[in-house]
């Protein structure tokens, strides 16, 4: 079975704290994704990579950015952390059609 | 603009009958379809897909409906079972082999009443 690990479940951070939020995945998949949960809202793709060091921008990427260094690891960085980025954060991880999610870090700036 | 649509927010239904979660799609690139149950504080967990060269697929309880022409599919889960109540996730992809991101619907939340 695909493992989509996200290194934290619960995160509180103040506000203009620089976030990293990891994930990790053990199945060799090229193409990994971060989404951001909202209520009424859904999930929304903030930011993708199909090889390391690649990355493409979501529908939602302002006020983060990525890191891809290696095949399995994907970073997702909040830069300088805001009360609306409070969230759940979603990693996927994926091959051909399906998609497989890490269980989420739920985020709270204060 | 919303391509993939979930118009209702949440559904009861009673333990033992037939749940019918709804989804259109405006995209006409999308031909992959897929349906994620997520329970609260947990990532989504994969249900069931669909090709857009297909119809109908069944697993199990879980048989998932597409209609292309009305841009529709539907998911229909029988006989309910309380393990069942979650929200529910509809996500299409185009053909992009698996680079490019799914698009989510808003998600159902399902209440399966004892």
């Amino acid at each position: 079975d695909v493992k989509v690990t996200q290194s934290s479940r619960y995160l509180v951070k103040r506000t203009g704290e620089k976030v990293f939020l990891e994930c990790v995945q053990d199945m060799d998949h090229e193409n990994m994704f971060w989404y951001r949960q909202d209520p009424g809202l859904g999930l929304r793709l903030i930011y993708f990579s199909y090889d390391v060091k690649m990355k493409e921008k979501g529908d939602i990427p302002e006020g983060y950015s990525v890191s891809r260094e290696k095949k399995e690891r994907f970073s997702l960085i909040l830069e300088s952390a805001s009360t609306n980025q409070t969230s759940m954060y979603l990693c996927a991880s994926r091959l051909g059609q399906g998609a497989f999610f890490g269980q989420g870090t739920r985020l709270t700036v204060v | 603009d919303q391509q993939v649509k979930q118009n209702s927010p949440s559904l009861s239904v009673q333990e033992g009958r037939i749940s019918i979660l709804n989804c259109d799609y405006t995209n006409s690139m999308f031909d992959y379809f897929l349906w994620y149950k997520k329970y609260p504080a947990e990532g989504p967990t994969f249900l069931i897909s669909i090709s857009s060269i297909k119809d109908k697929n069944e697993d199990g309880r879980f048989t998932v409906f597409l209609n292309k022409s009305a841009k529709h599919l539907s998911l229909h889960i029988v006989p309910s079972q309380p393990g069942d109540s979650a929200v529910y996730f509809c996500a299409a992809s185009g053909s992009g082999g698996g680079a490019d991101g799914l698009t989510f619907g808003k998600g159902t939340h399902l209440i399966i009443q004892p």
